[in-house]
């Protein structure tokens, strides 16, 4: 199985700076099959990045995703308020489907 | 917009079964696979498994032993079925719609299932 690793496990910034989340594979990822995903407290995942770089639906574009093979990223590019949640990679590339620990985003 | 929603008991006993059914609403079952996710109190996500809408099936072998996916077109519902639960198991329970490929775009809104005697 695949084992996705993120850093940091905590990113402390302030609205309208620039937040870089990063997810390291231990092996490639197939087809980069990579996604990110936000959750804030008591409610359900939401879908931000497939693929490694394709914004899902309804997704504005101060998100981003890049990378390929193992390394992967998810840029914010200005903070706001709504954006600090905890963060999770996942890879499909390959079953079974594998998450990483998550990176908490809070506000400094 | 499509719409999930998790029912199934809130409480089971240790050895006994969770079963759980996740009805879509919004759109049909049909041309796309769905999954069965689940998050520890606290902790992250954990994919259990997915269907496919004419039934085939992948599972993770973590808990492959123990897991049965199915899926009823007519109701546009699909289940889970986890059995001889533990401690372990207790978790928020999700299902989601997988979309391009694996990534999955709707979730319901998960429901606590607890193990405890």
């Amino acid at each position: 199985e695949i084992v996705l690793t993120q850093s940091p496990g905590t990113l402390s910034l302030s609205p309208g700076e620039r937040a870089t989340l990063s997810c390291r594979a231990s092996q490639s990822v197939s087809s980069n099959y990579l996604a990110w995903y936000q959750q804030k407290p008591g409610q359900a995942p939401r879908l931000l990045i497939y693929g490694a770089s394709s914004r899902a639906t309804g997704i504005p574009d101060s998100f981003s995703g890049s990378g390929s093979g193992t390394d992967f990223t998810l840029t914010i590019s200005r903070l706001e308020p709504e954006d600090f949640a905890v963060y999770y990679c996942q890879q499909y590339g390959s079953s079974p489907y594998t998450f990483g620990q998550g990176t908490k985003l809070e506000i400094k | 917009q499509v719409q999930l929603q998790e029912s199934g008991p809130g409480l089971v006993k240790p050895s006994e079964t969770l079963s759980l059914t996740c009805s879509v609403s919004g759109g049909s079952i049909t041309s796309y696979y769905w999954s069965w996710i689940r998050q520890p109190p606290g902790k992250g996500l954990e994919w259990i498994a997915y269907i496919y809408y004419s039934g085939s099936t992948s599972y993770n072998p973590s808990l492959k032993s123990r897991v049965t996916i199915s899926v009823d077109t007519s109701k546009n519902q699909f289940s889970l079925k986890l059995t001889s639960v533990t401690a372990a198991d207790t978790a928020v329970y999700y299902c989601a719609r997988d979309y391009g490929s694996g990534s999955h775009d709707y979730w319901g809104q998960g429901t606590l299932v607890t193990v405890s005697s």
